[in-house]
Order: structure tokens, then C-alpha cells, then sequence
């Protein structure tokens, strides 16, 4: 199993362009989550996705988009790149609801100039 | 609101013991975690341990739970410089975990 996998690893964005970073788990786990890391500040939660075609919002939602379209993928768009979405994003799947173990993937550093 | 505290450095010297402490505010978590986040990667479970229990011991690690205060610890025994990392408490009482800001462990040789 790869576990999750994310790409990309790095990426540099100019104010107002958009890209999407792709998240993939192999465990065929239904829950997936997209945390957003700022030095000092611990890990913020964005999306949320409970299964195919469920998703919802999380603490810090604004500016992004995510879809559920397959339990493996759970992708998150930014429109309109800001320079304060500079931060390193990681994606998480977990299999329960109780004991919610998270797998986190290796993580994206954006920087938005 | 549901927050996670915890202390954001900690140097110890290799073959000493390490304490990360932790305070919670959410009563209702069934369990509570420790992640450990190495340089350039994303976080790992550690060890975990159930709300109904006070202690628990794996190999170097002992994690001690106060309910009554709401505090967590985590105990390296014999610290090692790979134990190097930043630390993570968090809470869960569902699917969604709240995770604290991580404290920085520095093992000096």
C-alpha cells in the first residue's frame, strides 16, 4: 500500500492564479481531510469529505474547493491564490469514527508571491 | 470552543527523559492522541490512549491522561537525537480531531 499520496510536493503560485492539489489514499478509507499547516499554529482543518460524493467545510474553508468523486481522490482547488494561503497543506484519510486514526500524506509547500 | 494547548519547545540532552504536556477542553473525547512530525513529512501516530484509562506504556513511551485536569502527557524514556521531531497532541470525540500546535522536542548529543 502506498498509503496517501499527495503531488505536488512544492509549488510557487502568482496572486490570483489557481491550481489544485491532488490527494489519493489506497486504503479505502471512507473519511478524508485537508489540514492546512502554519509555523506555530498547529494544523487547521479546510474540507472534510465522509464518503464519495459527501463533503463539507471545516474551520477554515475560505478560498478553496474540494469534490468527492471516488473514495480514492479527494482533490482541493484554489481559485484565486492569496499570499495568505502560503502554508504547507497536508491530506489525511481515515476508517473510523471512534478511534480516528488519520494517515496523513507527506504534505504540499505552496508559497503564493 | 473545542482547543488543544501545548508548549511549543523542549530541549532535553540524549539519555534523558523527555515530558511534552498537553491540555484539552472538550470532556467528550474518547480518545486522545500523540503524532510525531519528522522534517519535510506529514504526521504519524505515536500512540494513543483511551479516555477511560489513566496510563499507558509502550516500550519508551508512557502517556499519562488527568481527566480531572484535562492534561495529557507524553514520556520518552532514554531520549535518542531520532526522537528529534515535533510532537502532537490531539483530541477526537468523532471525525474530526483538533490537533495542538505541536511541541518542538531538540535532543542535544
Amino acid at each position: 500500500n502506498a498509503g496517501v499520496t499527495q503531488t505536488p510536493k512544492f509549488r510557487i503560485l502568482k496572486i490570483g492564479q489557481s491550481m489544485t492539489l491532488q490527494c489519493t489514499q489506497d486504503m479505502n478509507h471512507n473519511y478524508m481531510y485537508w489540514y492546512r499547516q502554519d509555523p506555530g499554529m498547529g494544523l487547521k482543518l479546510i474540507y472534510y469529505s465522509v464518503g464519495a460524493g459527501i463533503t463539507d467545510k471545516g474551520e477554515v474553508p475560505n478560498g478553496y474547493n474540494v469534490s468527492r468523486s471516488t473514495t480514492e481522490d479527494f482533490p482541493l482547488r484554489l481559485e484565486l491564490a492569496a499570499p495568505s494561503q502560503t502554508s504547507v497543506y497536508f491530506c489525511a484519510s481515515s476508517y473510523s469514527t471512534s478511534h480516528n486514526e488519520q494517515f496523513f500524506g507527506p504534505g504540499t509547500r505552496l508559497t503564493v508571491l | 470552543g473545542e482547543d488543544v494547548e501545548q508548549s511549543l519547545f523542549l530541549s532535553v540532552r540524549e539519555g534523558d527523559s523527555s515530558v511534552i504536556n498537553c491540555t484539552y477542553t472538550d470532556s467528550s473525547s474518547t480518545y486522545l492522541y500523540w503524532y510525531k512530525q519528522e522534517p519535510g513529512a506529514g504526521l504519524q501516530l505515536l500512540t494513543y490512549i483511551f479516555s477511560n484509562m489513566d496510563m499507558k506504556q509502550d516500550q519508551r513511551l508512557t502517556v499519562l491522561l488527568n481527566k480531572k485536569d484535562k492534561h495529557l502527557s507524553l514520556r520518552i524514556a532514554d531520549t535518542q537525537t531520532g526522537d528529534s521531531a515535533i510532537y502532537f497532541c490531539a483530541e477526537t470525540g468523532g471525525f474530526k480531531t483538533i490537533f495542538g500546535a505541536g511541541t518542538r522536542l531538540f535532543v542535544k548529543a
